[in-house]
């Protein structure tokens, strides 16, 4: 299985930008880098995913490394709600109907007012 | 207009006990899974169905079994519940157009504790 490491738990202030690191220098030239995250009481949702590129959407920026051995979820300005666990998965191009989607522990952002 | 809802939110029962946990989503998607966050907070999947029919089946003691009625459900039976099975169950569904490449949507969660 191919593998992340992300920091156990990051402290960011709000307003200010955050970025979560994902180590997973397994990952094979087809895995997808997808981001989750969980709020507190709440199942995961889907936060950003890419291959090679970096990607933006409305939530958050994935800044993704040339050797794609490590990726970085970028929130720009942090807000209290983004409090959250943040899981960095890869996804396998044959990896259909979920088999081998795992979520890790995951890193646990704070935001202090 | 909740995406994809479970019921019910908490579940306190003893061993021994069988119990359900249902499942439905309003999304169209084919593709539901079920979910199980441990005390570690590992999210592992147990089940997957496509258009009801069963896809994947980790390895999961044979007291559970899904259920999937139609595309829109799918229910988590619980026979001769024990300690070890408390956690945080999710239901979570998915259009495959992409399959690799598709979103989850979860459902918020079924916390079952087992006294």
């Amino acid at each position: 299985d191919a593998k992340t490491t992300q920091p156990n738990s990051m402290e960011s202030n709000e307003e200010e930008p955050v970025h979560l690191p994902c180590n997973h220098s397994t990952i094979s030239g087809t895995d997808y880098i997808h981001w989750y995250r969980q709020l507190p009481s709440q199942g995961p949702e889907y936060v950003i995913h890419g291959l090679t590129s970096n990607v933006n959407n409305r939530m958050a920026s994935l800044a993704i490394a040339e050797d794609r051995k490590s990726s970085t979820l970028i929130l720009h300005r942090a807000t209290l709600r983004d409090a959250a666990v943040y899981y960095c998965i890869l996804r396998a191009r044959g990896d259909n109907y979920g088999q081998n989607f795992v979520f890790g522990p995951g890193t646990r952002l704070s935001v202090l007012p | 207009d909740t995406a994809v809802s479970q019921t019910p939110k908490y579940l306190v029962t003893q061993m021994g006990n069988d119990k359900s946990i249902k499942c439905e989503q309003n999304l169209g998607h084919d593709t539901m899974y079920w979910y199980k966050q441990d005390s570690k907070k590992f999210l592992k999947i147990m089940f997957s169905y496509n258009n009801k029919e069963l896809i994947i089946n980790e390895t999961v003691p044979n007291r559970f079994s899904p259920k999937s009625p139609d595309k829109a459900h799918l229910n988590l039976h619980i026979n001769s519940l024990e300690l070890g099975d408390s956690a945080v169950y999710f239901c979570a569904s998915s259009h495959p157009t992409g399959k690799y490449n598709e979103k989850l949507f979860f459902g918020s969660g079924t916390q079952l504790s087992v006294l």
